[in-house]
This record gives C-alpha cells, sequence and structure tokens, in this order.
C-alpha cells in the first residue's frame, strides 16, 4: 500500500532562517507531487506541484522553493523565512484523476 | 469569482439532525470531484468521491450536479464524531497537466 511521510511535525523558526521540509511517498512510481499552506482560518493554498523528477511548477509567487531530486521525494526550502510563511504545510500526492492524499502535515511557526 | 466556492459556516446542528452542504465551481470542463474531511489541527483525509449518479457511504451521500455546477454533501443522522471541516475537491485538466482547487471548506459542529 502506497505511504507518504512528512517531517518534521513541527517546527519553529526565527525570522531570516532557512526552511528545509522534506516528503516522501511509498508503495507507487511516478506520482504528482504536491504542497501546500493552510494559513490559521483559511483554505489550502497550492504552492508547487510536480509531474515529475526536477519538474516543478509554482502556483504563486513568494520566497518558498521546491525541489525533486528523486520520484518520490519532493523538497520545499527558502533561505530566508518571513513571518508571513508560518502556517500549516502538507504534502500530498496522487496518480492520474485519482483523489490526493495527504502527509500528516508540518506547523510551522516563525518567530 | 472563485474556482470553487463553499460556505465557510460554521453550521451547528444538533445530534441526530440531517444537513447538506453544497459547493459550486466555475469550470464547466472539470472532470473529477471529492469531498475531504479535516479535523481540527489535522491533515485533510479523503471522505468519499462525487458522481453524477450519486455516492453513497452510510450517513454519507455525495452528489454532482453538471448542469447547475455544483456538488453537494449529506450527511444523516449526525453524530458527534461527525464535527469537522468538510472540503470539496475539483479536478481539471489544464495545459496537459491536472489543476486541483480546494474549497475553503465548511465547518460543522454536532451539538449534543
Amino acid at each position: 500500500s502506497q505511504t507518504i511521510h512528512q517531517w518534521p511535525a513541527t517546527l519553529v523558526q526565527p525570522v531570516g532562517s532557512p526552511l528545509s521540509l522534506e516528503c516522501t511517498v511509498e508503495g507507487t512510481s511516478n506520482p504528482n507531487l504536491y504542497w501546500y499552506r493552510q494559513a490559521a482560518g483559511r483554505g489550502l493554498q497550492l504552492l508547487f506541484y510536480s509531474v515529475g523528477i526536477g519538474q516543478i511548477s509554482s502556483e504563486v509567487p513568494q520566497n518558498l522553493s521546491a525541489s525533486r531530486p528523486q520520484d518520490r521525494q519532493f523538497i520545499l526550502s527558502s533561505k530566508k523565512l518571513l513571518l508571513s510563511d508560518s502556517g500549516f504545510y502538507l504534502c500530498a500526492w496522487s496518480t492520474g484523476h485519482q483523489p490526493q492524499h495527504f502527509g500528516d502535515g508540518t506547523r510551522l511557526s516563525i518567530l | 469569482r472563485k474556482e470553487v466556492e463553499q460556505d465557510p459556516g460554521p453550521f451547528n446542528v444538533p445530534e441526530g439532525a440531517t444537513v447538506a452542504f453544497n459547493c459550486t465551481y466555475s469550470n464547466s470542463a472539470s472532470q473529477s470531484f471529492f469531498w475531504y474531511r479535516q479535523d481540527c489541527r489535522k491533515e485533510p483525509k479523503l471522505l468519499m468521491s462525487v458522481y453524477s449518479s450519486g455516492n453513497e457511504d452510510g450517513r454519507f451521500t455525495a452528489q454532482l450536479n453538471r448542469a447547475s455546477q455544483y456538488i453537494s454533501l449529506l450527511i444523516r443522522d449526525s453524530k458527534l464524531s461527525d464535527s469537522a471541516t468538510y472540503l470539496c475537491v475539483v479536478i481539471y485538466n489544464s495545459g496537459g497537466y491536472q489543476k486541483v482547487t480546494f474549497g475553503i471548506g465548511t465547518k460543522l459542529q454536532v451539538i449534543p
């Protein structure tokens, strides 16, 4: 069966520090991968999606970036975090027209 | 107009009540539809798929109305454990890739 792992579960970072969130999927090949952010009291905002290794599309301009170094690995990064980067970050995977499945999420607080 | 619109609620209903949520979408070429449930401070989890012919799973019924471009979720005999936020999801192909859009979610609170 397919599983998705996302870590860390919670993270507290100072403004201006770098960020690296990792997501891995097991049990499937060539999945579509997604990074979302959910701010407090708001809906899910798609940040990045990837249809294959090295293929990243960005939905919104921001100071975050994403990379897919391996088929089942998706990384969200930032060189310098802003206060507005606080939120609940979710990684998800899907194949074809099947629904997405989410990781447990990372709760990021910027101080 | 937003691609996917939902009433954020909250919907406060007593135990045992029947409650229905709607979600409208703007792109008539949308192909796949789903309902997710999200508990507080947790990730969204797939609840059920939505088809024009309807989809029933126990107390939950989902329906797609393509002509009016909305999907619905009906919950019968509400339980306290149904309290959560319900997100609708609409998927369509755009430029060779899938575009997945989530609604903002409708908050349901079932009251004893």
